[in-house]
């Protein structure tokens, strides 16, 4: 189940089940979305993107929709392995005084049960 | 892919001292350079932007002064974190953005660079 708290919002599921991780962005001007999922110890990795003019983008075993209306992003796995097992975060991508940054969501601990 | 590289992966140092970390693009060239910090169970946090030939960019309530950004070219950047503390200890990872990629807007992350300070 999911669990949001003082610690890491976390996410269990079975091998082989879906997965829908959720996040809500905060400026409605962002027009770029991007998923990165990160391992321990290790730097963020490129999942999936999504631009602002398009409410759904699949990639391999996952697919990123974008509901701007209410400002929500979710990431799907499809069929999941153990390998998936990471901590997830999404990322907007503003313009701020000239300047692209990219603000990061609070992250959600996947765990991949056996 | 494009791949930015930290050196070194990870260090331990005395309070006091001065530490600097390496951030490289090892197969394209970047103009912006991204630092960003990561306490254990948080996201990643902005510290400041890095453009070759000018000063850096801070966000609100990183000194500069005590993060040193030097982007001397188009495939390096470092950053020093001067007068080590033990609440300086956290992960500190670099993106850069690619050049001459249409999506401009796309940041390539480095490995991450494990700072503890005793």
């Amino acid at each position: 189940g999911e669990s949001v708290g003082l610690h890491l919002p976390t996410l269990s599921v079975q091998e082989g089940d879906n997965s829908i991780i959720n996040c809500a962005y905060s400026n409605s001007a962002s027009d770029y979305f991007i998923w990165y999922k990160q391992e321990s110890g290790k730097g963020p990795q490129f999942i999936i993107d999504i631009r602002s003019n398009m409410d759904k983008r699949q990639g391999q075993r996952v697919t990123v929709l974008l509901n701007k209306t209410v400002k929500h992003l979710s990431l799907q796995i499809a069929a999941t392995q153990p390998g998936d097992s990471a901590v997830y975060f999404c990322a907007e991508n503003i313009l701020i005084q000239g300047a692209q940054k990219l603000v990061f969501g609070q992250g959600t601990r996947l765990t991949i049960n056996p | 892919g494009a791949v930015v590289s930290q050196h070194p992966s990870r260090v331990i140092c005395k309070s006091g001292t001065s530490v600097k970390i390496e951030c490289r693009s090892l197969d394209f060239q970047a103009t912006t350079m991204f630092w960003y910090r990561q306490f254990p169970k948080q996201s990643l946090m902005l510290m400041a932007t890095s453009n070759e030939g000018s000063k850096a960019t801070y966000e609100q309530g990183v000194e500069k002064d005590k993060f040193l950004i030097n982007h001397a070219s188009l495939t390096l950047s470092t950053l020093t974190v001067t007068s080590a503390h033990p609440e300086d200890s956290s992960f500190y990872i670099c993106s850069a953005r690619d050049l001459v990629t249409e999506k401009t807007d796309t940041q390539y992350f480095g490995p991450g660079t494990r700072l503890t300070v005793l």
